[in-house]
């Protein structure tokens, strides 16, 4: 596609349910990043796919985040029993080499009551 | 564990003025340093700087690097109302995986 597409571009959820976050990246791309903003905050860095090599996910702030990348390509971040603290706003981006720029989503505003 | 700390942390002005913000980092196997602007939500590309002391310039504004003291500034000449945003700053190691970004700086322009 002409840019990085996310969905849903907002969602509110209780307290407790599972939420699914979506990345289209730009074709070609073959890294693919999630960082997370929290209101009035830098970029936190979350996880990161290259390729067909195992991702990094040193950024995951506990076992109830996850993400996956099928095909190459297109990507889900998942976080089950979601706590008011995963409030904020999750950033997809990717890029055609690794020291290249990032090109980011519009992000998908997650809010937990 | 890479570190940028950027300054001021907010920023008013009026329109003409010019601004120069600061960015400062520890990393590990310095790569590159990459200026962003924010506006509502997805960050966009400003520059990347992987030398010293060479300048980049885009419009009014332009940004350089010193990498024997740790920093870079974004100078922007002029300013515009448009130039309203958060700018980010953010480092790459050699490692290559990720961005570590800075905390932003908030610049409000007045007209």
């Amino acid at each position: 596609g002409a840019g990085v597409s996310q969905s849903p571009s907002n969602k509110v959820t209780e307290k407790g349910k599972d939420v699914e976050l979506r990345c289209d990246p730009i074709s070609g791309h073959t890294a693919l990043y999630w960082y997370r903003q929290s209101l009035g905050q830098g970029l936190e860095f979350l996880i990161y796919f290259q390729g067909n090599s195992a991702p990094d996910k040193s950024g995951l702030p506990s076992d109830r985040f996850s993400a996956e990348r099928t095909g190459g390509s297109v990507s889900t971040l998942t976080i089950q029993r979601t706590q008011q603290e995963d409030s904020a706003v999750y950033l997809c981006a990717s890029s055609h080499t690794t020291t290249g720029e990032l090109f980011f989503g519009e992000g998908s505003r997650l809010t937990v009551l | 564990e890479d570190k940028v700390v950027q300054s001021p942390l907010s920023l008013v002005v009026h329109e003409g003025d010019t601004v120069t913000l600061n960015c400062s980092y520890e990393v590990t196997n310095f790569r590159s340093l990459l200026w962003y602007k924010q506006e509502k939500k997805a960050p966009t590309f400003l520059f990347m700087l992987t030398s010293s002391g060479i300048e980049k310039k885009s419009g009014r504004l332009s940004s350089i690097l010193d990498k024997k003291e740790l920093f870079s500034i974004l100078n922007i000449t002029a300013t515009q109302t448009g130039d309203s945003a958060v700018y980010l700053c953010a480092v790459n190691n050699n490692a290559g995986n990720m961005l570590t970004f800075g905390g932003g700086t908030r610049l409000m322009v007045k007209p």
